[in-house]
């Protein structure tokens, strides 16, 4: 079954800090992986998409990885401000379908 | 920046009623999307559409869902008889490519919050 697994569910961090979040899927066969931001209560806002071939790729602060062949992503988030507090969602496609198939998330909080 | 608008922000309707949900996909864009989230859930695909016609559904989009391109520029989501399980926010999207394999850029709108009483 195609799944997309993130961890940590929630993470509380200072402003100014770094993180990295994560993320597992078992999508086949494989197209991309997205990363979105969704604020609460508004629309998913795109961040990167990677196909099979990219290994990173970035937007201003945030980096995402890929490693195709152990079906994991990440997503760093370099100089935390206030603004970045939101989910962040790991969506992955499949080759052979219109449907994007979302994680559930985590959600980041910047404190001062 | 053009941007997917939906209407209406929030409705509120009884449990059998008839629901149509209103998007104005960006405007040079080909293929269109419903996806939903229910509270606390992940975002769920509902049905993509192209030229004119559903191309893709899930097993969430039987057959109390229908959706329509009436003018050339709103893309409509109709919910029959409306449950209490269809209470979700409903997001409609919109891309130039088909959005999936081509890695094309997917535009969400801000959402319709719908709920069923």
């Amino acid at each position: 079954k195609n799944q997309v697994e993130q961890s940590p569910q929630s993470l509380i961090i200072l402003e100014g800090k770094n993180c990295t979040l994560q993320c597992n899927y078992t999508v086949s066969p494989f197209s991309n992986l997205r990363w979105y931001k969704q604020d609460t209560g508004r629309g998913p806002v795109s961040l990167t998409i990677m196909t099979f071939s990219e290994n990173t790729k970035s937007n201003g602060r945030y980096t995402a990885t890929l490693d195709a062949d152990t079906k994991q992503s990440s997503l760093h988030i370099t100089a935390s401000q206030l603004s970045d507090s939101a989910s962040y969602i790991c969506v992955v496609s499949a080759d052979n379908t219109d449907k994007l198939i979302f994680g559930t998330g985590t959600r980041l909080q910047v404190f001062p | 920046e053009p941007e997917v608008t939906q209407t209406p922000s929030h409705q509120v309707t009884q449990m059998g009623q008839e629901v149509i949900l209103r998007c104005v996909p960006i405007s040079n864009h080909l293929y269109f999307y419903w996806y939903r989230q229910i509270l606390g859930q992940k975002v769920e695909f509902l049905v993509s559409f192209y030229n004119n016609e559903i191309s893709e559904k899930s097993e969430i989009f039987d057959d109390q869902f229908s959706v329509e391109r009436p003018d050339g520029s709103n893309f409509t989501l109709k919910i029959r008889s409306t449950k209490l399980e269809d209470s979700a926010m409903y997001f409609c999207a919109s891309s130039y490519f088909t959005g999936t394999a081509n890695t094309g850029e997917l535009f969400f709108g801000e959402g319709s919050r719908l709920t069923v009483l």
